[in-house]
């Protein structure tokens, strides 16, 4: 039982490159998000499923795009990287009573 | 729209000090709370919920709806006790989670 899983671990792009950042889950939830964490700023939520194929956006969704085709798995889009996507990215998925996160990635654009 | 808020950034105690890291939040039906503790090149955790009323690691904290706060309490900080602390809010019924901009812990040995 691996819980929640994300890769890359670490990411650096250039600016207006596009990339997938990969999240699963193999605990069977249903509900799964995507924040981004930044000094000072704490956890913002990107974007959230409560299902396959049902996803909608968070606080801060411009720039990125994601998709639920399977229970397991919620990847995370960024189609023209910015440099104020600079940040590092947590997948999570939960059951009724917590979340459960995964190791995040760290991602850097140039 | 609900909104969580830790006032301090950062809070420094001493060892076997007291430790109360502040969490107030604005929401007008029936939230659940919790605290989520992210210790150095570690994922985030839950550490409680209050609907549990549990005390985890020394921590406690207790809902007062009145002030509408959830702070979390430990009588004597210990040096593993150093983390990022998130407090956070989910609407009851609902998945979606709201957190606060997280205080960084630092016990001085």
């Amino acid at each position: 039982n691996a819980g929640v899983t994300q890769t890359p671990k670490f990411q650096v792009l250039k600016t207006g490159q596009s990339m997938t950042l990969q999240c699963a889950q193999d605990m069977n939830h249903e509900y799964m998000s995507w924040y981004r964490q930044d000094p000072g700023m704490g956890l913002r939520l990107i974007h959230y499923s409560v299902g396959a194929g049902i996803t909608d956006q968070g606080e801060v969704p411009n720039g990125y795009n994601v998709s639920r085709s399977t229970t397991e798995d919620f990847p995370l889009r960024l189609l023209s990287a910015a440099p104020s996507q600079t940040s590092v990215y947590f997948c999570a998925s939960s059951n009724l009573d917590t979340q459960y996160f995964g190791p995040g990635t760290r991602l850097t654009v140039l | 729209a609900q909104r969580v808020t830790q006032p301090e950034k950062l809070l420094s105690v001493f060892k076997g000090a007291p430790v109360e890291l502040k969490c107030n939040y604005s929401y007008s039906g029936s939230p659940e709370l919790f605290w989520y503790v992210q210790y150095s090149r570690q994922r985030l955790q839950l550490l409680l919920r209050h609907i549990s009323r549990e005390s985890i690691k020394g921590f406690t904290a207790d809902l007062n709806k009145g002030e509408t706060s959830f702070h979390l309490k430990k009588p004597f900080a210990q040096e593993e006790d150093s983390a990022m602390y998130y407090c956070a809010l989910r609407r009851g019924g609902y998945q979606k989670v709201t957190f606060g901009t997280g205080t960084k812990l630092q016990v001085i040995p």
